[in-house]
């Protein structure tokens, strides 16, 4: 299973709202997990089964979708989401997408 | 508490094997599965395998039969085998814990250069 993240470069700003898109080549079932990797450090997971937050994630991160298509949503930016966020789905195997790099507008 | 730390060489040359440990605490590896996940310098992240809770290993078939995992559950370490190193296997290795990745080690740098 492929999987295809949009855009790879989104600029924004403090407190806007942004969607991160993530689409498979097939269906992935809800098996989709979201993760957060800033400069030098090990992904974070954030979100697992499509829309189940991590313990300890603020609640301004949310997941969404079903079939091939899912997002990752932040309901209102702070400066420390900049960052890279990957998908991944472990429905068939393990793929991760190309990442989306979230950077200040 | 869970945590995980990937150990290894950091240099190592173009046709060698690299041999990298995992080392975890506050979980034993007979209860988890334990994944390797490497990170080439400024690509995404790209998984190469798995070692079952059972002993089971599953790997990415991309490694065809360069990639070797294996455990010693009574130190609770996995271990990562890849033989016939290229240029291109430079990378961060780290090793995760659960299908959904939801602990990560740090990760070792391994630069593959004569």
């Amino acid at each position: 299973i492929q999987l295809t993240q949009s855009p790879s470069l989104l600029s924004a700003s403090v407190g806007d709202r942004v969607t991160l898109s993530c689409k498979g080549s097939q269906n992935i079932n809800n098996y989709l997990a979201w993760y957060q990797q800033k400069l030098g450090q090990a992904p974070k997971l954030l979100i697992y089964k499509t829309n189940n937050l991590q313990t300890g994630i603020p609640s301004r991160f949310s997941g969404s979708g079903s079939g091939t298509d899912y997002t990752l949503t932040i309901s209102s930016l702070h400066s420390e989401d900049l960052a890279t966020y990957y998908c991944c789905q472990y429905n068939n195997g393990y793929t991760f997408g190309a990442g989306t790099k979230l950077e200040l507008k | 508490q869970v945590q995980l730390k990937e150990s290894g060489p950091g240099l190592v040359q173009p046709s060698q094997t690299l041999s990298l440990t995992c080392t975890v605490s506050g979980f034993p590896l007979t209860d988890y599965n334990v994944h390797w996940v490497r990170q080439p310098p400024g690509k995404a992240l790209e998984w190469m395998g798995k070692m079952r809770y059972n002993g089971d290993t599953y790997y990415n078939s991309v490694f065809k039969s360069r990639l070797s995992i294996s455990r010693d559950t009574s130190k609770s370490q996995v271990f990562l085998n890849l033989n016939m190193l290229q240029i291109e296997d430079t990378a961060i290795y780290y090793c995760t814990r659960r299908g959904y990745f939801e602990y990560w080690g740090q990760g070792v740098m391994v630069t593959v250069s004569s």
